[in-house]
């Protein structure tokens, strides 16, 4: 299995800050790597497909970058709607699919 | 506007065979290019695939599960479904399903609303 660490498991910040979320795989997988955003009760959405291609419809103020075993999401400015928890997943070995363990933002 | 809906029974007992389906709208299940997918969320944790079906019928399991999962689609009504056998209580969970978009890269998008399968007697 390709194992996916995400840090922190949860972070408290404010509307206005920058916010960033590191993703590391257990061994390099290129920049096969996608982010989600989940709030409770809907569906995950994703935000960020290939390592750094922001999907349509998704705010600028969201970005993702890095390759091979270390990744990144930012959040430039947050917004209260941002305040959710965000997965990675890595579609590098498509026989098996793996997650992030996730990361929870919170309004601090 | 591609749209996915989960559908079935909110509780099972245990040994029981779990069985949902997730009807799709906007597009044929069968277009080359798009692929079907189940992830589950049990309480209090994260995102587990379980596997994921190609328009040839193809599936790929997690292997976790692999003994215990059955992916299928029917065409002819535009939905695919998911079977999980000798269900516990660590099977409860949300489960969500998801279209597969590859193009070179690949990425679930979009998801259903999920649904919760409990599992007790």
């Amino acid at each position: 299995d390709i194992q996916m660490t995400q840090s922190p498991s949860s972070l408290s910040a404010s509307v206005g800050d920058r916010v960033t979320i590191t993703c590391r795989a257990s061994q390099s997988i290129s920049t096969y790597l996608n982010w989600y955003q989940h709030k409770p009760g809907k569906a995950p959405k994703l935000l960020i497909y290939a390592a750094s291609s922001l999907q349509s419809g998704v705010p600028s103020r969201f970005s993702g970058s890095g390759s091979g075993t270390d990744f990144t999401l930012t959040i430039s400015s947050l917004q209260l709607e941002d305040f959710a928890t965000y997965y990675c997943q890595q579609s590098y070995r498509t026989s098996l699919y793996t997650f992030g363990q996730g990361t929870k933002l919170e309004i601090k | 506007q591609l749209q996915l809906q989960e559908s079935g029974p909110g509780l099972v007992k245990p040994s029981e065979t779990l069985s949902l389906t997730c009807t799709v709208s906007g597009v044929s299940i069968s277009t080359l290019g798009h692929y079907w997918g189940w992830i589950r969320q049990p309480p209090g944790k994260g995102l587990e695939w379980i596997g994921t079906v190609y328009h040839s019928g193809t599936t790929y399991y997690n292997p976790s599960l692999k003994s215990r999962v059955t992916l299928s689609l029917d065409t002819s009504k535009n939905h695919f479904s998911l079977r999980l056998s000798s269900v516990t209580a660590a099977d409860t969970a949300v489960y969500y399903c998801a279209r597969l978009f590859w193009s070179g890269f690949n990425w679930f998008d979009p998801w259903g609303q999920g649904t919760l399968v409990t599992v007790s007697s």
